[in-house]
C-alpha cells in the first residue's frame, strides 16, 4: 500500500547531541511537510518542501534544518536538541493539485 | 488571520450513539478548505473528511459527516454509531487559499472523545 513512513518511531537523544528523523513516501507526492506536536497541543508546522523549493516558517528555530534529496525522502535535522524539543514529529505529504495532507505515524523524540 | 476554534476539550459518548464535535473558523478568504483528522493515542494523524468552501453538499465518508454551515462559519463533525475505536483526539483544520505554494494547515486545539461501552 502507498503510504508515508517515518523512522524511527521512537528516538531518544541526549541534550545537545544532533539527531536526524526520517520520512519517506511511496505516494509520489511533490509536497512534504514537517510538523512538531508537543503534548496536548495541536501540530505546528516547521517547514515544507514544494518539489525542491524549501519554505521555512518564520518562527521555526535555526536549530531545525531539513533536507530533501529526492521526491521520496525528507529528513529533519535537529542540530543541538534541547529539553524543549521533546515532542512528536509528524511528516505529511500531498500532491500539488489537491488539498488533503496525508500523515505518517510520527516519531516521538525524547531528549535526556 | 485565519483561526480554528474547538470549544470542547473533551467529550463522552455511549457506544452506538451519534456524537457531534464542534468546530468554528474565521477567515476573510472566499476559497478555503476544512478538514477533520483523528489522532489515536499511537500518535498518527488519520485524515477523515474534507469540505471545500464551494461545495454545496455536506461531505460524508462512511460514518463521518461534516455539518457545514457557511454563514455561521461552522464545520461540525458528526460521527454516527460510535465505536470503541473512535476514542481519540479529533482535530479540525483549515488550509490557506489554493494556489499558494506556502499552503499549510491551521489546526484547532482538538477535542478528546471517549466512547463508553
Amino acid at each position: 500500500d502507498a503510504m508515508v513512513i517515518q523512522n524511527p518511531r521512537y528516538q531518544v537523544t541526549q541534550f545537545g547531541k544532533p539527531v536526524t528523523l526520517s520520512c519517506s513516501q511511496t505516494l509520489n507526492h511533490n509536497v512534504m511537510y514537517w510538523y512538531q506536536q508537543k503534548s496536548s497541543q495541536a501540530p505546528k508546522l516547521l517547514f515544507h518542501y514544494y518539489d525542491k523549493d524549501f519554505n521555512n516558517e518564520a518562527d521555526t528555530p535555526d536549530n531545525f534544518q531539513s533536507r530533501r534529496p529526492n521526491t521520496s525522502f525528507c529528513f529533519l535535522d535537529i542540530r543541538s536538541p534541547g529539553l524543549g524539543d521533546a515532542a512528536m514529529y509528524l511528516c505529511a505529504t500531498r500532491t500539488g493539485s489537491t488539498d488533503t495532507q496525508y500523515f505518517g505515524p510520527g516519531t516521538r523524540l525524547t531528549v535526556l | 488571520a485565519q483561526k480554528i476554534t474547538q470549544t470542547q476539550p473533551g467529550m463522552f459518548v455511549q457506544e452506538k450513539e451519534a456524537v457531534t464535535l464542534d468546530c468554528t473558523y474565521d477567515t476573510s478568504d472566499q476559497s478555503y478548505g476544512l478538514f477533520w483528522y483523528k489522532q489515536p493515542s499511537s500518535g498518527e494523524m488519520i485524515f477523515l473528511i474534507y469540505q471545500g468552501s464551494y461545495d454545496e453538499q455536506n461531505a460524508t465518508e462512511g460514518r463521518y459527516s461534516l455539518n457545514f454551515q457557511k454563514a455561521r462559519k461552522s464545520a461540525n463533525l458528526v460521527i454516527s454509531a460510535s465505536q470503541l475505536g473512535d476514542s481519540a483526539m479529533y482535530f479540525c483544520a483549515m488550509r490557506e487559499p489554493r494556489g499558494d505554494s506556502s499552503y499549510k494547515l491551521i489546526f484547532g486545539s482538538g477535542t478528546r472523545l471517549l466512547v463508553r461501552p
